[in-house]
């Protein structure tokens, strides 16, 4: 079974409104972190926001939110007021204590594309 | 300073060349990894060096050698690679590599041809 399920593979928003990018996961560890990337054509992966499984609050970076629906294994990437640079894939990941060493595991990806 | 930066930006190999991709940062992480990425897929795990002894190797082929000259640096070297290893070659650093809690940071990456 899939770790991370990301269920869009791509996804258009008009600039300056929010967009939702879904991201659900599945493990029986008590400890873990959800992180969103970013990956611009140009091939970077730029760490955009972490929720670790014993936060209380959903985390916030600027213009990104995650929300973190616990009970639901959710961990939803909210972009707020759009811009074309957000035009990219997005990949949600996961990390488990118990896990492999290092092992970061991956979602396929949603390609956003931010329309003018 | 959350940068890590790789070296070429772009390389492109015969099968029977040797050639070596450079990562280094500056953060004080003493973890660094190599990940492969095809085009359209998720970035797939390689080697993982934690203090600088490797730690985890994803069963890759021997022609790929990861090496770890010092806690700031990560080669790889390449040699008798295939056309199927054309690739994103991506670095990354944490702080630890045990931690769930640690987020990874990337470089931008080499682009590899193989012919």
């Amino acid at each position: 079974a899939q770790k991370i399920t990301q269920t869009q593979p791509g996804m258009f928003v008009q600039e300056k409104e929010a967009v939702t990018l879904d991201c659900t996961y599945d493990t029986s560890d008590p400890s873990y972190g959800l992180f969103w990337y970013k990956q611009p054509s140009s091939g970077e992966m730029i760490f955009l926001i972490y929720q670790g499984s014993y936060d209380q609050q959903n985390a916030t970076e600027g213009r990104y939110s995650l929300n973190f629906q616990k009970a639901r294994k959710s961990a939803n990437l909210v972009i707020s007021a759009s811009q074309l640079g957000d035009s990219a894939m997005y990949f949600c990941a996961m990390r488990e204590a118990g896990g492999s060493q290092g092992n970061l595991i991956f979602g396929k990806g949603t390609k956003l594309s931010v329309k003018p | 300073d959350t940068e890590v930066t790789q070296t070429p930006k772009h390389l492109v190999m015969g099968m029977t060349n040797k050639k070596s991709l450079k990562c280094e940062q500056h953060m004080g992480h003493r973890a660094m990894y190599w990940y492969k990425q095809k085009a359209k897929k998720p970035p797939e795990l390689m080697f993982v060096y934690s203090y600088e002894k490797l730690s985890i190797n994803e069963s890759v082929p021997s022609r790929f050698s990861p090496e770890c000259p010092n806690s700031s640096l990560l080669n790889l070297h390449l040699h008798a690679l295939q056309p199927e290893d054309s690739a994103l070659y991506l670095c990354a650093s944490s702080q630890h590599s045990g931690s769930p809690y640690n987020e990874q940071f990337f470089g931008p990456g080499t682009r590899l041809t193989v012919l």
